[in-house]
């Protein structure tokens, strides 16, 4: 069964600095991965994904994710935070043959404080 | 419309209660999902349905049932709730053969 680790539980960083959240997981074949962010009392929205092909990966809101299949990670990046980015960040990783049946299997979160 | 839209945004409702949730997409998404979120914890799985028809069931208490009347819509029917069950439940929906999953804003539940 395929998993996702977390290590991160808390990170706090500078507003204007540059931030990196860990992802990695466990899957016998190429998963697909997924990083979501999710403000308190909303719901999850999609920052960005990786299925195949180029292993750095653009997302919104200028953040973006580089897919290393020897390290089975899936890293967050970002150069340079904003006081709105403060969140929950979780990465995901999808697997399924039969549409309908495919499961996201999700991180258990990092939450993310900004300072001034 | 690439939104997915929840209602009600909060719910209290007692042990005896019976209430539903409902969630609602129009981009011809042909996947739906319902998640259970405790605070402070990843989202868990609940319910896939597929072209309308359950595909999964990750096991849930029968106190919760879900029913997906037509392609863009999904209830939730609670019944017999019990104070663990307080969380927020959120609704996805998918594009086919794709994992990449939307999610709505969720319903605060509180039940006493």
């Amino acid at each position: 069964a395929q998993s996702v680790t977390q290590p991160d539980i808390h990170i706090t960083v500078s507003e204007g600095a540059s931030l990196e959240l860990r992802c990695n997981y466990s899957y016998g074949a190429t998963p697909y991965l997924f990083w979501y962010v999710q403000s308190p009392g909303q719901g999850l929205q999609l920052l960005l994904k990786y299925f195949s092909g180029d292993t750095l990966v653009q997302g919104i809101k200028g953040f973006e994710a580089e897919f290393k299949r020897s390290q089975s990670s899936f890293n967050l990046r970002k150069p340079s935070v904003h006081w709105s980015d403060a969140a929950e960040y979780f990465c995901a990783v999808g697997v399924g043959s039969n549409f309908g049946n495919e499961k996201l299997t999700f991180g258990t979160g990092t939450r993310l404080t900004i300072i001034p | 419309d690439t939104e997915v839209t929840q209602t009600p945004k909060h719910l209290v409702m007692g042990m005896t209660n019976k209430k539903s949730l409902k969630c609602e997409q129009h981009m011809g998404h042909r996947a739906m999902y319902w998640y259970k979120q405790k605070a402070k914890k990843p989202p868990e799985l609940m319910f896939v349905y597929s072209y309308e028809k359950l595909s999964i069931n990750e096991s849930v208490p029968s106190r919760f049932s879900p029913e997906c009347p037509n392609s863009s819509l999904l209830n939730l029917h609670l019944h017999a709730l019990q104070p663990e069950d307080s969380a927020l439940y959120l609704c996805a929906s998918s594009q086919a053969n794709y994992n990449e999953q939307f999610f709505g804003p969720g319903t605060r539940l509180t039940v006493l």
